[in-house]
């Protein structure tokens, strides 16, 4: 079946630090989410990418669609301590389902 | 704009019970997907449903069921309860539009737990 694979797994970083992770996958998306989860409640959209190539920021953080449309990445830049959590990228094609991905695990050191 | 809301937020069943979860979409979306979260297994798609028609099924075994009202709203059921259904039950409401490039909303999901 489908599947997304993120990186890295978890990181741990220093406040004021900027972040980067990435997703990639074998199938090709007409949709790219990104998604950060804090404990106990449901995922909370962050930016929803549509087009391949597009670069979308929402505050401090940036996320592009890859040209490819198998891959995303996400930045995250002068890290703060509200920003940790688990953050998901999700893939989408047309009226299917979406695929999540493991999840990536950010924890912010004051 | 109401988010999508989903009841009751926590529950506690034993083995073989049945249980029913609540979701009332965003005003407007009528698209309504519901996943199963567990530490060990991350998101898993359990079913969409679009204008009371299930669209897209993951792979879960037939006590998972759902369905979805004129309104929009969803319930998904689960029967005989295992101790493994316990988990994170999340349901996401999007507009699901004509191009098929919508954006999934989440709601705070409903923790249950199965003794």
């Amino acid at each position: 079946g489908q599947q997304l694979n993120q990186s890295p797994q978890s990181m741990f970083i220093q406040e004021g630090e900027d972040v980067s992770m990435n997703c990639t996958s074998s199938s090709i998306f007409n949709t790219w989410l990104w998604y950060k989860q804090d404990p106990g409640e449901g995922p909370v959209l962050l930016i929803a990418l549509y087009k391949a190539g597009e670069l979308t920021s929402n505050g401090r953080l940036t996320a592009q669609f890859g040209i490819t449309r198998k891959d995303s990445f996400l930045n995250i830049s002068a890290s703060i301590p509200s920003d940790v959590g688990i953050y998901f990228c999700a893939g989408r094609k047309s009226y299917d389902k979406v695929i999540f991905g493991p999840g990536t695990s950010l924890s912010v050191i004051p | 704009k109401a988010g999508v809301t989903q009841t009751p937020r926590y529950l506690i069943k034993t083995r073989g019970q049945q249980v029913t979860l609540s979701c009332s979409p965003i005003s407007g979306h009528r698209s309504v997907s519901w996943y199963q979260q567990t530490p060990g297994q991350g998101l898993q798609f359990l079913f969409e449903y679009f204008s009371e028609t299930q669209r897209n099924k993951g792979n879960f075994p037939g006590r998972f069921s759902g369905r979805q009202f004129s309104n929009s709203r969803s319930e998904m059921n689960v029967s005989t309860l295992e101790l493994g259904d316990s988990a994170l039950y999340l349901c996401a409401s999007s507009f699901s539009g004509t191009g098929g490039a919508e954006t999934q909303y989440f709601g705070p999901g409903t923790r249950l737990l199965v003794l």
